[in-house]
C-alpha cells in the first residue's frame, strides 16, 4: 500500500525558510524510474508543480521558483525534503507531495497535503 | 498563467456526457503523455487517466482520455452529482524540464 504524508510548520513568517518533509511507504526511491514531486495550491487557485527528484538523485525545479527551492532525499528514511527560502504571503498554499512511477508523467499517489500560511 | 490551457468551467445535467479540453504545444502535450486529475472539494487530487488514455484500476470506465497533436480531452459519460469537482490536465514539458498543469476546469452537474 502506497502512502505519502507531508509534514512541516503550518505558519511561517515572511522572509523565513520553509522546510517540508514527505514521508512515504509502499515503495522505494531506489527503484529505477521512481520519482517524487512537490506541488502546491494556493487557496481557490490551480495546482502549481514545484520540484521533482528521481531515483538517480536528478533534480528538476519550477523555472519561476528554482532560485528559492532545494529538493533532497533520504532513501534510508523514505523521505523527500523540500526547502523554500524567502517565504512571502503569496506562498500561502496547501503543499502536496506525490509519486511518479516508471519515469512516467503521471502522479499516481498523492499525500493529503499540508496548509502553510505565511504571515507576520 | 498556466502552460496548458483548459476552459475554466463546464456544466451538464446528470446522465449526460461532458468533455474537457487541454491545449498545449509540441514541447509538452505534442511529445509527452498526458494525465488527468480529479480534485473533489477539500481533498487532494486523484489520478483519473494516465498515458493519454489509460485508467487506474479503481477508476470507472465512465472516464476516458484521448490525445491528438497538441491537445488532449477528458470525457465523462453518465454524469453523477458526485463528479462535481475540479479537473486538471498535466504532462512533462521538455523545454522547461518541468511538470506542467492546466489551470483547472470546474465541472458542475446541474
Amino acid at each position: 500500500q502506497v502512502t505519502l504524508r507531508e509534514s512541516g510548520r503550518a505558519l511561517v513568517k515572511p522572509t523565513q525558510t520553509l522546510t517540508l518533509t514527505c514521508t512515504f511507504s509502499g515503495f522505494s526511491l531506489d527503484t529505477s524510474g521512481m520519482c517524487v514531486s512537490w506541488i502546491r495550491q494556493p487557496p481557490g487557485k490551480a495546482l502549481e508543480w514545484l520540484a521533482l527528484i528521481d531515483w538517480e538523485d536528478d533534480k528538476y525545479y519550477s523555472t519561476s521558483l528554482k532560485t528559492r527551492l532545494t529538493i533532497s532525499k533520504d532513501t534510508s528514511k523514505n523521505q523527500v525534503v523540500l526547502t523554500m527560502t524567502k517565504m512571502d504571503p503569496v506562498d500561502t498554499a496547501t503543499y502536496y507531495c506525490a509519486r511518479t512511477p516508471n519515469s512516467g508523467n503521471s502522479l499516481d499517489y498523492w499525500g493529503q497535503g499540508t496548509l502553510v500560511t505565511v504571515s507576520s | 498563467q498556466s502552460v496548458l490551457t483548459q476552459p475554466p468551467s463546464v456544466s451538464a445535467a446528470p446522465g449526460q456526457t461532458v468533455t474537457i479540453s487541454c491545449s498545449g504545444t509540441s514541447s509538452n502535450i505534442g511529445n509527452h503523455y498526458v494525465s488527468w486529475y480529479q480534485q473533489l472539494p477539500g481533498t487532494a487530487p486523484k489520478l483519473l487517466v494516465y498515458d493519454n488514455n489509460s485508467r487506474p484500476s479503481s477508476i470507472p470506465d465512465r472516464f476516458s482520455g484521448s490525445k491528438s497533436g497538441t491537445s488532449a480531452t477528458l470525457g465523462i459519460t453518465g454524469l453523477q452529482t458526485g463528479d462535481e469537482a475540479d479537473y486538471y490536465c498535466g504532462t512533462w514539458d521538455s523545454s522547461l524540464s518541468a511538470v506542467v498543469f492546466g489551470g483547472g476546469t470546474k465541472l458542475t452537474v446541474l
